[in-house]
């Protein structure tokens, strides 16, 4: 069956350093994958989307990776901020396009 | 614009009672879903629609409906509440599930305790 995997863990990192979240799949041929952000008590936020004929995607602070040999997709926020600490879903959408998210994972950044 | 909104926020029920919650999104989108997010499990779909007239089930859909007779508005109805049914259900929106942008918009949710 198919199979979105984020670690469950809370990711904890010094402000200032470079964040990297990991999204692995399995079972899926994805059209492209997203990421979003979700804050306490709030609806997610979209950030990134990224198709599967591409490699990298960047938008400010934020760079996304897409290897679908690997079945892997990296997210990184460098020079990380206080204010980046929030929950990182990521969101796959296959030949349907109806997207299928992560339980994602949380992010603490320590001033 | 106000986006994709939801109400009520919050709602306490009983089991067996049934009530609807409400989504409306005004930027014109074909595409809304309707999705539940429990600790530890994620968001999972619950039902979506393509456009007006057209609702199908997501991985979740028992003990709901859904009707899509404009645009804007797709409500979700709980038939007979079960304690199985508290959650956070956030609505969520894209102009069209196969255009060239396909970014989610969320409301902020509607918080359901059924005891």
């Amino acid at each position: 069956s198919q199979k979105i995997e984020q670690n469950s863990e809370a990711l904890n990192i010094q402000e200032g350093k470079t964040a990297t979240l990991t999204c692995n799949y399995t079972n899926y041929s994805p059209a492209y994958l997203q990421w979003y952000r979700q804050d306490p008590g709030r609806g997610p936020v979209f950030l990134l989307l990224i198709r599967e004929n591409e490699k990298e995607k960047r938008k400010e602070r934020l760079k996304v990776t897409f290897d679908t040999t690997l079945k892997q997709s990296l997210f990184h926020i460098t020079a990380s901020q206080p204010a980046d600490s929030a929950t990182y879903l990521c969101a796959l959408s296959g030949g349907s396009y109806i997207p299928t998210f992560g339980r994602g994972t949380s992010l603490i950044v320590h001033p | 614009n106000a986006g994709v909104t939801q109400t009520p926020k919050f709602q306490v029920l009983k089991t067996g009672q049934s009530m609807t919650l409400q989504c409306a999104q005004d930027m014109n989108h074909e595409y809304m879903s309707w999705y539940r997010q429990d600790p530890g499990m994620g968001l999972r779909l619950i039902h979506y629609s393509v456009g007006a007239g057209i609702t199908d089930q997501g991985e979740v859909p028992n003990g709901y409906n859904v009707s899509r007779s404009t645009t804007e508005d797709f409500p979700l109805r709980l038939l007979s509440a079960a304690p199985s049914q508290t959650s956070v259900y956030f609505c969520a929106s894209t102009p069209s599930l196969a255009g060239s942008y396909n970014e989610q918009f969320f409301g902020p949710g509607t918080r359901l305790t059924v005891l």
